[in-house]
């Protein structure tokens, strides 16, 4: 069975302080795909990042990395100096077979200014 | 280009009636995918359509069923409704179908069942 937890559920944080939010994902397939989307208040996801089973490369982008390790089947996901418009629920997600999202409980992140 | 819409954003409903939720891909995308938003169970996969076809399916009854225009809109129905139906409605498009695919979300409609 597939399967993605998100073990934190909220996560509190002050303004320029790192945090890392985690991602464990379990599935037998050998080719996947792992993404991280955020939720704003409004309701909407916002795609962040996609990543495929055979690339382990770490990817920045800006203030935003992840950190893919099939060796722990994780997926986390650093933001470098926060700040108050980060303040979301973050969802990480798998994608096999025949492309439906398997979402983890998602990471309630507030930034406090 | 245009993200994707979804229409009503909300929508207030009693017990046994039924409700029809409308979403427009972004332009080009021929996959829509829709997923249910609830506290307790979080997100869940309803169904995809592709070429006016459903391709795929979740763990949901049969009350909740959908289809796909020509035109690659898709609506969603849910008839006689129950409480538990309260919820985050997702209408998310993609360019074509597979695991490899990027599902791109609107803003949801929001369904409360009294």
């Amino acid at each position: 069975a597939q399967k993605v937890t998100q073990a934190q559920t909220e996560i509190s944080v002050v303004e320029k302080e790192d945090v890392t939010l985690d991602c464990v994902y379990e599935t037998r397939d050998t080719t996947y795909y792992l993404f991280w989307y955020k939720q704003p208040p409004s309701g909407e996801l916002v795609f962040l990042i996609r990543r495929n089973s055979f690339d382990e490369q770490n990817e920045i982008s800006g203030r935003y990395s992840w950190n893919f390790q099939k060796s722990t089947s994780s997926f986390n996901f650093t933001i470098t100096a926060s700040q108050v418009v980060d303040s979301a629920v973050y969802f990480c997600a798998l994608s096999v077979g025949q492309g439906n999202l398997i979402f983890g409980k998602g990471t309630k992140l507030s930034v406090k200014p | 280009k245009a993200g994707v819409t979804q229409t009503p954003r909300y929508l207030i409903k009693t017990r046994g009636q039924q409700v029809t939720l409308s979403c427009s891909p972004i332009s080009g995308h021929r996959s829509v995918s829709w997923y249910q938003q609830t506290p307790g169970q979080g997100l869940q996969f309803l169904f995809e359509y592709f070429s006016e076809t459903q391709r795929n399916k979740g763990n949901f009854p049969g009350r909740f069923s959908g289809r796909q225009f020509s035109n690659s809109r898709s609506e969603m129905n849910v008839s006689t409704l129950e409480l538990g139906d309260s919820a985050l409605y997702l209408c998310a498009s993609s360019t074509d179908r597979g695991r490899a695919q990027t599902q791109y979300f609107g803003p949801g409609t929001r369904l409360l069942v009294l």
